[in-house]
C-alpha cells in the first residue's frame, strides 16, 4: 500500500500524558500537513511542512503541541501534557509541490483523554 | 475557522435515487475538492475543481462550481448503499502569501436506504 500511513490508530491516555503520533506520507510527496477533526465537525488545519520546513502553523496549534519532519520525510506530532479537550481524531495528509494539487489523507489517528 | 458550509447537513435516499449537495464558501479560491469520509476512516478524495472550470464529471459525480456566487454542488446519480457516509467540500483559498490550508465545511451525512 503506497498510502499515507498514521500509526498509532488509536490511542487513549491519562491527562497530563504526552502522546505522539508519527505519519509516512507518500513517498514523492514533499508537502505533509496535519489536521484535527473533532466528532460531528470538518477536519481543521493544524499545520504544514514543504520537506522538512514546517511552512505554516495555525492559531489551534498551542504551544502543548509540536510537529517535526526531520530529513523531509515521515513526521511525528506531539501532544505534552493533554487535556480532555485535546480528544479528536488527527489527521496526516501529503500532496505534491505545485499548486492546485489532490491533498490524500491518511486513516487518521484516534485520541481519547481520560 | 471552517469557510466551506454543506448543505443540506444530512440526507436520507433511497438506492438508485440522485444525490445532491451543496456547498458555499466566502473567499476567493484556487480550487474546491470533495471529499468522503466513511465513519471513523480518513478521508477519501473524490474531485477537484479549478477556479476557472465549471463543470466536473467523476464516473457517477458531478461536480458545479460558480465563482459569482461562491457556491459549488456534487450530484452522485444512481446513489448504491456504499455510498453512505459523510461528504465535505474543502476549498484551497487564493492567498498571495502563498497559504496552502484546505479549508473544511461541517460536511452533508449521506444515507443511501437499500
Amino acid at each position: 500500500d503506497t498510502g499515507v500511513s498514521q500509526d498509532p490508530r488509536h490511542k487513549i491516555t491519562k491527562r497530563g500524558q504526552n502522546v505522539t503520533f508519527r505519519c509516512d506520507p507518500i513517498s514523492e510527496h514533499n508537502r505533509l500537513y496535519w489536521y484535527r477533526q473533532t466528532l460531528g465537525q470538518g477536519p481543521e488545519f493544524l499545520t504544514y511542512f514543504q520537506n522538512e520546513a514546517q511552512l505554516e502553523k495555525s492559531r489551534l496549534l498551542s504551544d502543548r503541541f509540536s510537529a517535526e519532519r526531520p530529513k523531509g520525510s515521515f513526521s511525528t506530532l506531539e501532544i505534552q501534557r493533554t487535556e480532555q479537550g485535546d480528544s479528536a481524531m488527527y489527521l496526516c495528509a501529503s500532496s505534491p509541490s505545485g499548486s492546485g494539487n489532490t491533498i490524500y489523507f491518511g486513516e487518521g489517528s484516534w485520541l481519547t483523554v481520560v | 475557522s471552517q469557510q466551506g458550509e454543506e448543505d443540506p447537513q444530512a440526507l436520507s435516499i433511497q438506492e438508485g435515487e440522485n444525490a445532491t449537495m451543496n456547498c458555499s464558501y466566502k473567499t476567493s479560491i484556487n480550487n474546491l475538492q470533495w471529499y468522503r469520509q466513511n465513519s471513523g476512516r480518513g478521508l477519501v478524495h473524490l474531485i477537484l475543481i479549478r477556479s476557472n472550470e465549471r463543470e466536473k464529471h467523476s464516473g457517477r459525480l458531478r461536480v458545479t462550481l460558480d465563482t459569482s456566487k461562491k457556491s459549488s454542488s456534487l450530484l452522485i446519480t444512481a446513489s448504491r448503499a456504499a455510498d453512505t457516509a459523510s461528504y465535505f467540500c474543502a476549498t484551497d483559498p487564493y492567498s498571495g502569501a502563498g497559504s496552502y490550508q484546505l479549508t473544511f465545511g461541517k460536511g452533508t451525512k449521506l444515507s443511501v436506504i437499500p
